[in-house]
């Protein structure tokens, strides 16, 4: 069966700009995870989709925000956009909000200059 | 807040020879799940293995096994007979069992590198 998938793969931002990314989870997965990776912070969590609605956040400011549809996909917004946002943004999807056998997306991988 | 804590940036292995990654953490909470996750170049994260904290049992997935030491707070990963395809950055991984709202979500550690000698 396909798997996660994010579109798209990469994406070349100015600052001030903002960004919409994708994530199409695996079929019949209903939640939807966000991670930001950089060289100096790691792997944060930005936040989780179930049902539509969101149920964890991270810490991260108001610029970054998400929502997920009837049909599961889920998007990330990032408003504003700073040099400081570059990075790989991964999506992971699991059947729900409990169960935590993840499958992760490749990323997009996002520069802001 | 929990925190995870790979205290290997890298680690280099002959190839069929055993190697073990360690991973420490700190947590509070007794119900919880742990993780290692493999990230090639292909940006992927991979689930390479996955342990319930209230479970005793070390878990084992083929050549990768854990020890899981809950009074010491250490989940270190072996791998066994190592092959070139299992070069890639390695990461661990706490996930809070409790559910609900809040700052859910996986911790992660900084990752280790793994490098296999041909």
């Amino acid at each position: 069966k396909a798997g996660v998938t994010q579109t798209p793969r990469y994406l070349i931002k100015t600052r001030g700009q903002q960004v919409t990314l994708s994530c199409s989870p695996i079929s019949g997965h209903r939640s939807v995870s966000w991670y930001q990776q950089t060289p100096g912070q790691g792997l944060q969590f930005l936040f989780e989709y179930f049902s539509e609605t969101q149920r964890n956040k991270g810490n991260f400011p108001g610029r970054f925000s998400g929502r997920q549809f009837s049909n599961s996909r889920s998007e990330m917004n990032v408003s504003t956009l700073e040099l400081g946002d570059s990075a790989l943004y991964l999506c992971a999807s699991s059947r729900t909000n409990r169960d935590y056998g993840y499958t992760f997306g490749s990323g997009t991988r996002l520069t802001v200059v | 807040a929990q925190t995870v804590t790979q205290s290997q940036p890298e680690m280099s292995v002959q190839e069929a020879e055993t190697v073990t990654l360690s991973c420490t953490y700190d947590t509070s909470e007794s119900d919880y799940y742990l993780f290692w996750y493999k990230q090639p170049p292909s940006r992927q994260m991979i689930l390479v293995i996955r342990q319930e904290a209230y479970k005793q049992q070390n878990a084992t997935e083929n050549r990768f096994s854990v020890n899981f030491q809950k009074a010491a707070k250490s989940f270190s990963l072996k791998i066994s007979d190592s092959q070139l395809g299992d070069a890639a950055m390695y990461f661990c991984a706490y996930r809070s069992a409790r559910g609900g709202g809040g700052a859910d979500g996986l911790t992660f550690g900084k990752g280790t590198h793994l490098i296999i000698q041909p």
